[in-house]
């Protein structure tokens, strides 16, 4: 069954703000053995890792993108949220939520996010 | 530097087997790595989780056909009895210090 759902806008303005969210279907977020990842595809481009969450809030983030990205995670609504600020071209992708153990173990549907005016 | 490389392509026929290469960049080779495929226009999906021992893991529902092992620093995806849907995009992955690494992916091609 599919246990992450991704949500958010499709289209975002140049330096504004892409906002996602992650809903976990299976209650998992409160399990202390996993990670919560967003990582993001450019078309036709292999997965880039963004930055990822433990469900008490340590973070991590890509260091190309650290200065711009924002996780965090609602457990009490099984939700993980990604905030990427500044965007440029350069940020359209198909994002995806992942479940991660150390390595990804799961992985969203994903979501395209068009950064055009 | 944590870097994984992979071939850009492998083929085979179909029924037969393929075997995929991903190799641990210098002083990691105790690294262990997650396959994923993705097929055309698709998402990706987990493999398997495959340790620097050889012994593997894989995610619910995939086939007894794909598996994995391990030589030093390299970590390998076989899939054995190649079929039509196999026809895709690997990529390995792996992780350290807090930080995730993807391979640059493999396409395999089904003749």
């Amino acid at each position: 069954q599919l246990q992450l759902q991704e949500s958010g806008p499709g289209l975002v303005k140049p330096s504004e703000t892409l906002s996602l969210t992650c809903t976990v279907a299976d209650g998992s977020i409160n399990n202390s053995s996993y990670f919560w990842g967003w990582i993001r595809q450019p078309p036709g481009k292999g997965p880039e890792w963004i930055g990822s969450i433990s469900h008490s809030g340590t973070t991590y983030s890509n260091p190309s993108l650290k200065s711009r990205v924002t996780i965090f995670v609602d457990a009490s609504e099984n939700q993980v949220s990604l905030k990427l600020s500044s965007v440029t071209a350069a940020d359209t992708a198909v994002y995806y939520c992942a479940k991660t153990f150390g390595v990804v173990v799961a992985w969203g549907q994903g979501t395209l996010v068009t950064v055009s005016s | 530097q944590l870097v994984l490389t992979q071939s850009p392509s492998a083929s085979a026929s179909l029924g037969a087997s393929v075997k995929v290469t991903c190799t641990l960049s210098s002083g990691h080779s105790d690294y262990a790595i997650a396959w994923h495929q993705q097929q055309p226009e698709k998402g990706p999906r987990y493999l398997m989780r495959v340790n620097s021992d050889g012994s593997h893991t894989k995610g619910d529902g995939i086939p007894d056909r794909f598996s994995g092992s391990s030589s030093g620093a390299e970590r390998y995806l076989i899939i054995s009895n190649l079929q039509s849907e196999d026809e895709a995009e690997y990529y390995c992955q792996t992780w350290g210090s807090g930080f995730y690494v993807f391979g640059t992916g493999t396409t395999v091609t089904v003749l």
